[in-house]
């Protein structure tokens, strides 16, 4: 069973603020929520993690559920250089073994 | 803003040639990753290695060794390619334990004919 399921796209407009979103039912008591982003020809790029309630940085905010069985990554005033596809990524964050698995992402389109 | 880097980016061989992959990482971090991915596949973990001497077998290791030879080089070996190895190749590193956030290098694409 897959560990995260995402909506497979999304569009939006440039200056929109965007909303994606990323179900986890069976998200373990040690898990963290990551999500990462990649663009066209580059490595995914990392861009933020929690745990419980609300985190926010300078590229964007995570909701999560107060049963985190549900996140939502929010990107506000998206522009042309947000297209990308976002992964959701649920892992044990003290486990050494612990590995990052991607699954299929949310492929963002933004529209001028 | 973490720093890895990949050699070659572009690399075409025959089938049963040999090749090899380098990643460098200039961050002092302990974990070192190597990645492939294919349309259909995302992206699935080949070997990894918490620091020099150590290897760690991922998802699909066959067909592939790694060697950590320091704390800022993995290698990734091909020896004997084949076509089903085409694909598009990230190494990344991560400063802590495994579920870490990790930095992803811009990518080796490997072309076997």
């Amino acid at each position: 069973l897959a560990k995260t399921t995402q909506p497979p796209s999304m569009e939006a407009y440039e200056g929109q603020e965007v909303n994606v979103s990323c179900s986890h039912t069976n998200i373990a008591t040690s898990e963290y929520i990551y999500w990462y982003r990649q663009v066209p020809h580059q490595g995914p790029q990392f861009i933020i993690q929690g745990y419980k309630d609300y985190v926010v940085n300078e590229v964007a905010s995570l909701f999560i559920s107060a049963d985190r069985k549900l996140s939502t990554l929010s990107l506000p005033w998206v522009s042309l250089r947000d297209a990308a596809v976002y992964y959701c990524i649920v892992t044990d964050r003290g486990n050494a073994g612990a590995k990052l698995t991607f699954g299929g992402g949310t492929r963002l389109t933004v529209r001028p | 803003e973490a720093a890895v880097t990949q050699s070659p980016r572009n690399k075409v061989t025959v089938t049963g040639g040999n090749v090899t992959l380098s990643c460098r990482q200039t961050n002092s971090h302990n974990y070192m990753y190597w990645y492939r991915q294919d349309t259909g596949h995302g992206l699935r973990l080949i070997h990894y290695s918490y620091g020099a001497g150590n290897l760690q077998i991922g998802d699909v290791p066959d067909g592939y060794k790694a060697t950590r030879t320091t704390q800022e080089d993995f290698f990734l070996l091909l020896e004997l390619a084949s076509p089903s190895q085409t694909s598009l190749y990230f190494c990344a590193s991560s400063p802590g334990t495994g579920g870490r956030e990790q930095y992803f290098g811009p990518g080796t694409r490997l072309t076997v004919l």
